[in-house]
């Protein structure tokens, strides 16, 4: 099984839509994030939670929202869908502990808005 | 303004020869580097890493080599293999410094293997 895995792999929606994007670890890792992708962008970071009660933005933030409702969960949220949120969006987790900076990424939701 | 920079959006090699890929970086509170690679409809997954107390790391194909003073790192397989067909994401992090040890990524190569 999957160590990071994210649901729904694939969603099509409208503009103004409240779509929610979830992800799950097995890693028992205290860190996870959200980014996205666009073609020629390389990965963006959305938020990042140290732990259940550490929630922080990242460098692209708005219009987004995120819950981390255990340690095992972050889930991230679009309010009000808009076209050009349309991307490829990876949640990934790492350790707290010193020297493990290296981040495992789950295998992406393709969100569509339209 | 770009942190971490791969200026080589593509990049073909023939199989059997070195693949090289190339990345720079601006910030020298970066310590750590990370390559990961990506295939079409997956994650990225981590491939290899090199702290900066180090100038060189090898991972059976795979070896990253960092040069501090010019602020570069490169990625050689050797040999390729048509396998190798991917995105690499270089990625830094400044672990002591301000930003908490969050990984800023490159925008990515994309490598062709031709068999």
């Amino acid at each position: 099984d999957a160590d990071v895995t994210q649901t729904p792999r694939n969603r099509i929606t409208k503009t103004g839509k409240r779509i929610m994007l979830e992800c799950s670890q097995t890693k028992g890792h205290d860190r996870m994030y959200w980014y996205r992708q666009d073609p020629g962008l390389g990965l963006q970071l959305i938020y990042y939670s140290f732990d259940v009660k550490d929630i922080n933005k990242g460098e692209i933030s708005d219009g987004y929202s995120v819950s981390r409702q255990a340690q095992a969960k972050f889930s991230l949220s679009l309010e009000s869908a808009i076209p050009n949120q349309t991307a490829l969006y990876f949640c990934a987790t790492s350790d707290s502990r010193p020297g493990t900076d290296t981040q495992y990424f789950g295998p992406g939701t393709r969100l569509t808005v339209l | 303004d770009q942190q971490v920079k791969q200026n080589s959006p593509s990049l073909s090699v023939q199989e059997g020869r070195i693949s090289i890929l190339n990345c720079d970086y601006t910030n020298s509170m970066f310590d750590y580097f990370l390559w990961y690679k990506k295939y079409p409809a997956e994650g990225p997954t981590f491939l290899i890493s090199i702290s900066s107390i180090k100038d060189k790391n090898e991972d059976g194909r795979f070896t990253v080599f960092l040069n501090k003073s010019a602020k570069h790192l490169s990625l050689h397989i050797v040999p390729s293999q048509p396998g190798d067909s991917a995105v690499y994401f270089c990625a830094a992090s400044a672990r002591y410094g301000g930003s908490q040890g969050n990984l800023i990524f490159g925008k990515g190569t994309k490598l062709s293997v031709k068999p």
